[in-house]
């Protein structure tokens, strides 16, 4: 997996691999995370999230795994599918806003 | 899908022109946001909506102005269009603010093109 930064990597695999997109974020007072998907041309779909008080949490083929120490979240797809193929970014807020901050993003390409 | 309507989905227009952009919800949500997404920059906040009537500015409010008459609606207005402002919106909703169990749900977005 790649870091999400200032820039939009993008991560290729391969069909059945499994797939591990990261993003890194800086307030260490955010307290909830999402995670979402973004397929082409169309707007952002929730996957999964987590609270600052867990540190993984597991949905159906998608776990996300939450370390504070070093403010680091990851989105992990196991068998990825050709269907999985979008862009995915994080986003966090801390306690008290209403207003969340967005990561920009990783493009995942899966080859069949 | 949450139920969100963006209108229009695709828009050009001239340079100076004034725009509207509506987001309708049928969720009953009473946060509604409106964002900007351009390669480089990812989601932007323009304004939000915290109720009928009450609005506040974004991060990128500058040359947009919003309006929310009815829980289902809000509008927004580029009062005269420039090319810095091509870009894909998406209007999103939440229940009660982004927090735990109440997460934004995004429409599929506005292509707008000011040539």
């Amino acid at each position: 997996g790649e870091s999400v930064g200032l820039h939009l990597p993008t991560l290729s695999v391969q069909e059945g691999d499994n797939s591990i997109i990261n993003c890194a974020y800086s307030n260490s007072a955010s307290d909830y995370f999402i995670w979402y998907k973004q397929e082409s041309g169309k707007g952002p779909q929730f996957i999964i999230d987590i609270r600052s008080n867990m540190d993984k949490r597991q949905g159906q083929r998608v776990t996300v795994l939450l370390n504070k120490t070093v403010k680091h979240l990851s989105l992990q797809i196991a068998a990825t599918q050709p269907g999985d193929s979008a862009v995915y970014f994080c986003a966090e807020i801390s306690g008290g806003s209403y207003i969340p901050t967005f990561g920009r993003g990783t493009s995942l390409i899966v080859h069949p | 899908d949450a139920g969100i309507t963006q209108s229009p989905r695709h828009k050009v227009t001239e340079t100076g022109t004034p725009v509207t952009l509506r987001c309708h919800q049928t969720e009953n949500h009473r946060y509604m946001y409106w964002y900007r997404q351009d390669p480089g920059h990812g989601l932007r906040l323009i304004h939000y909506s915290y109720g009928v009537k009450d609005t506040d500015k974004g991060e990128v409010s500058d040359g947009y102005s919003v309006s929310r008459s009815k829980t289902e609606d809000f509008l927004l207005t580029l009062e005269s269009a420039t090319s810095s402002q091509t870009s894909v919106y998406f209007c999103a909703i939440s229940e009660e603010g982004f927090s735990y169990n109440s997460p934004l749900h995004f429409g599929n977005g506005t292509r707008l093109t000011v040539t």
